[in-house]
């Protein structure tokens, strides 16, 4: 099946530092990603679609100047938490959309603000 | 918006017993699929639903989709240690061309053996 990879998978870091995390998809092209957050023993939110070349669509509720998504290419998209909070510790989860609306998982950042 | 609940949240399960878990969505679909986590990990794809009244099966697992394509249901057979994790059920809503899934809070599963 279609391979999607994250990196890092786990980062530390301090408040307010900025943390950028990458999504790419390994064997095919991907013109549409996704970034989902998760909290423990929560369910997915989903806070942006990142389409290759254009900019971000985020759901509501979710600070763009926050969170900053860039689709350079069509296999790498990356999401930068801004001068991160530790309330911004999550679970960040991208995915990759394939055929239809069949979604790829990445294996999860796992963000830990200090 | 759109919104898709999950019954229940949680399933204890004696293992080789049966267990099924809901989903019903505030709007209707276009198609819905089924995830499941493992402890630590992340969602793995299990299937989707596209017809009306569709119903699938995977060996042990069996996956429906309701006539008015508003709801669905996973059913397993049988659980085993294996079948632990966190099943999600995320639907298409028929108005969204980009294909966002909105997913369920998630079922819980615990296996006893």
């Amino acid at each position: 099946g279609a391979v999607v990879s994250q990196h890092p998978s786990r980062v530390i870091c301090k408040s307010g530092t900025s943390v950028k995390i990458e999504c790419r998809s390994l064997d095919f092209q991907a013109t549409t990603m996704f970034w989902y957050r998760q909290f423990p023993k929560q369910s997915l939110m989903l806070m942006a679609t990142s389409n290759e070349g254009s900019k971000a669509t985020y759901e509501q509720g979710v600070e763009k100047d926050k969170f900053l998504i860039n689709h350079a290419s069509l296999t790498l998209s990356t999401l930068t938490v801004t001068s991160a909070h530790p309330e911004d510790s999550s679970f960040y989860i991208c995915s990759a959309r394939i055929r239809g609306d069949t979604q790829y998982f990445g294996p999860g950042t796992r963000l830990t603000v200090l | 918006g759109q919104q898709v609940m999950q019954i229940p949240q949680y399933q204890h399960v004696q293992e080789g017993e049966d267990f099924t878990t809901y989903c019903n969505s505030s709007t209707t679909l276009s198609n819905i699929q089924w995830y499941k986590q493992r402890p630590g990990g992340h969602p793995v794809f299990l299937i989707q639903l596209v017809k009306s009244g569709e119903v699938k099966k995977q060996k042990r697992l069996t996956f429906q989709f309701g006539e008015a394509k508003k709801n669905s249901s996973l059913h397993i057979t049988a659980t085993q240690t294996t079948d632990v994790g966190t099943y999600f059920c995320a639907g298409v809503s028929g108005g969204d061309s980009w294909g966002k899934l909105q997913f369920g809070a998630g079922t819980q599963v615990v296996v006893t053996p």
